[in-house]
């Protein structure tokens, strides 16, 4: 079974640091599929990000980046200059390659909260 | 930008009442699902489907039940609501047919739910 560890429950920094969202997940499966997901305060879930297990590639969209290392089973997620609407709630999320098996397992989120 | 809807945002009701959760989306995705997230923020799958006539159960038990009559729509209801159920209820799709396991689940705004 497949499995997604966010071990910082809550994490606070002053506005414009820098901040590292740790995701740590298990899986048998060769090929899967890690998401990031942003839940602000209105409660919503919004798509930050999707990766394939074949792509290892850093990512970087605007003041987000994503280091994948498979070595190590992580997915972490990087704000540079944090602003007070990055406050919310991130889950870092795992499905499978198997058709019919799309389930997501989510980690249980890691609350971060800017403080201006 | 994802289309999926949710009414209502907010809903307190009492014990024993029957309630019915809404969710449509307008991107014509054939996978629905349905999570519940409890206070401790955990994500959990309780129902989903991948098209029309298509229901399972997710990974959590629960007592609700769903329908699946029209691709678009995909509601939630619970027959006699207990204070157990109070929770925050998302609604999400994704693609489906051929596109396989790597594509993205895009959430709705959510049903916050209390029972008394």
């Amino acid at each position: 079974a497949q499995k997604v560890t966010q071990a910082q429950t809550e994490i606070s920094v002053v506005e414009k640091e820098d901040v590292t969202l740790d995701c740590v997940y298990e899986t048998r499966d060769t090929t899967y599929y890690l998401f990031w997901y942003k839940q602000p305060p209105s409660g919503e879930l919004v798509f930050l990000i999707r990766r394939n297990s074949f792509d290892e590639q850093n990512e970087i969209s605007g003041r987000y980046s994503w280091n994948f290392q498979k070595s190590t089973s992580s997915f972490n997620f990087t704000i540079t200059a944090s602003q007070v609407v990055d406050s919310a709630v991130y889950f870092c999320a795992l499905s499978l390659s198997n058709f019919g098996n799309e389930k997501l397992t989510f980690g249980t989120g890691t609350r971060l909260t800017i403080i201006p | 930008e994802a289309d999926i809807y949710q009414t209502p945002r907010y809903l307190v009701i009492g014990t024993g009442k029957k309630i019915t959760l809404e969710c449509s989306q307008t991107m014509g995705h054939d996978k629905m699902y349905w999570y519940q997230q409890d206070p401790g923020m955990e994500l959990h799958l309780i129902h989903y489907s991948y098209g029309v006539n298509s229901t399972e159960k997710g990974d959590l038990s629960s007592e609700s039940t769903v329908s699946r009559i029209r691709t678009e729509h995909f509601p939630l209801t619970l027959e006699s609501a207990r204070p157990s159920h109070t929770s925050q209820y998302l609604c999400a799709s994704s693609l489906g047919g051929t596109s396989g396991p790597q594509e993205t689940q895009y959430f709705g705004p959510g049903t916050r739910l209390l029972v008394l």
